[in-house]
């Protein structure tokens, strides 16, 4: 069973538009939402996270969104840059021991 | 990646034979992880562990062996019994309730 569901798959977006993906989740014990950016070939890498007890995170043109009731967060990436093409994770994690990650978005970023 | 290395880079490894890739981590975490990545399947966990000399099955620990006798160090074994084996391996590291922090991956290819 999937635990996070992650849309869409893949996702064009002109340079300077906003790119946005979107997650939701089951278990409502999950307490820690990360976001992963990777590059090919590359491993995951941190990108923006946030705790359910906020609704909004923001860090330089990367923001998530995040609905309780919903069980929903998404991660906006204002004036998408070609350099933001890449796959992105949402995960979700109980108290750091398990990570559930999304399937990936691959992000194409056109000039 | 940051302070977790993984090698080689690139692996190949013959029928019934096993392998095993090597994840250091320099960054004082407790905790550290072993994920499997396939296209369009996102990242599945495959073993992780807490605390020197103990470890949990993930998903799909099957045809898979790790052992950590040392923090900094958490080697996974392919065995000939993983039918499947090809595909990107990641090594993940985290303080308890926080984050992790990905190396960059091995490749692994059965010929």
């Amino acid at each position: 069973q999937q635990q996070v569901k992650q849309s869409p798959q893949s996702l064009i977006v002109q340079k300077g538009g906003i790119s946005i993906i979107n997650c939701a989740y089951e278990n409502t014990a999950f307490d820690y939402f990360p976001w992963y950016q990777q590059f090919p070939g590359k491993g995951p890498a941190l990108l923006i996270a946030i705790r359910p007890d906020v609704s909004e995170k923001k860090e330089g043109r990367f923001t998530i969104s995040f609905n309780k009731s919903a069980k929903q967060f998404s991660l906006h990436i204002m004036d998408s840059q070609p350099g933001d093409s890449a796959t992105y994770f949402c995960a979700a994690s109980l108290r750091g021991n398990q990570f559930y990650f999304g399937t990936g978005t691959s992000l194409t970023v056109i000039p | 990646d940051g302070g977790i290395t993984q090698s080689p880079k690139y692996l190949f490894r013959k029928e019934g034979q096993n392998v095993t890739l090597s994840c250091e981590q320099n960054l004082n975490h407790d905790a550290m992880y072993w994920y499997r990545q396939d296209p369009g399947q996102g990242l599945r966990l495959i073993y992780y562990s807490q605390i020197v000399n103990d470890f949990q099955k993930g998903d799909i620990a099957e045809g898979y062996s790790v052992s950590r006798e040392k923090k900094e160090s958490f080697p996974l074994t392919v065995t000939s019994a993983q039918k499947n084996p090809t595909a990107f391996y990641l090594c993940a590291s985290g303080r308890y309730a926080d984050t992790q922090y990905f190396g960059p991956g091995t490749r692994l290819t059965v010929l």
